[in-house]
């Protein structure tokens, strides 16, 4: 079956940049999503990438290598708020998401 | 601008009981999702909805029932409550197509003791 594999948690300094990692199986691949989710929140959208090369988005960036079965999400100036677990999510040849367990993320001042 | 809306939010029941989650949205969307989250796990889907009048089972079913009666409306039914369904429960919907963006309502906690 389907395996999404991301860092269990990650810690980073305010102002600091910081790239969680996540890796899945290459098969039947239709797209990556990248969600933020705060604790005892709904996660909430930030990135969808379906082809190769890096995509960014203000602070953040999203980049995908399809032949390595590789995402990465880049935080650059990070900030308190942006203390939340992360979300990566396959789409899989049938269309449904496949969501890794997420990566916490802690900012520390 | 409400979006997706769970009820209720907090709910305790006991082994064996009934209840139903609600969810509702005003974006028009045509998919509409059940996931549960689980801690340290990721978001289970329990079924999906492509339309009104047309649901499917996703990866976790069991112990779980939908219906689509309206395009807005999309409840989740617990039937015979156990402990394993403990959870945090997130309805979610989405425009058109399976790769577009999901908009999730806030989760309903529910306990089951």
């Amino acid at each position: 079956g389907q395996n999404i594999d991301q860092p269990t948690e990650m810690t980073a300094t305010e102002g600091a940049i910081v790239q969680i990692n996540c890796t899945y199986q290459t098969s039947g691949f239709n797209g990556l999503f990248w969600y933020q989710q705060h604790a005892g929140e709904a996660p909430t959208f930030l990135s969808y990438n379906v082809l190769d090369g890096l995509e960014e988005k203000g602070r953040f960036s999203s980049f995908l290598s399809r032949s390595k079965g590789y995402s990465y999400l880049l935080l650059k100036e990070l900030q308190m708020k942006d203390s939340a677990s992360y979300l990566c999510a396959e789409v899989d040849s049938n269309y449904q998401l496949i969501w890794g367990a997420g990566t916490k993320l802690i900012i520390k001042p | 601008n409400a979006g997706v809306t769970q009820t209720p939010k907090f709910h305790i029941l006991k082994i064996g009981q009934s209840m139903t989650l609600q969810c509702t949205q005003d974006m028009n969307h045509n998919y509409m999702y059940w996931y549960r989250q689980d801690p340290g796990m990721g978001l289970k889907l329990i079924y999906y909805s492509v339309g009104a009048g047309i649901t499917d089972k996703g990866e976790v079913p069991n112990g779980y029932n939908v219906s689509r009666s309206t395009t807005e409306d999309f409840p989740l039914r617990l039937e015979l409550a156990a402990p394993s369904q403990t959870s945090v429960y997130f309805c979610a919907s989405s425009p058109g197509t399976p790769t577009g963006e999901l908009f999730f309502g806030e989760g309903s906690r529910l306990t089951v003791l």
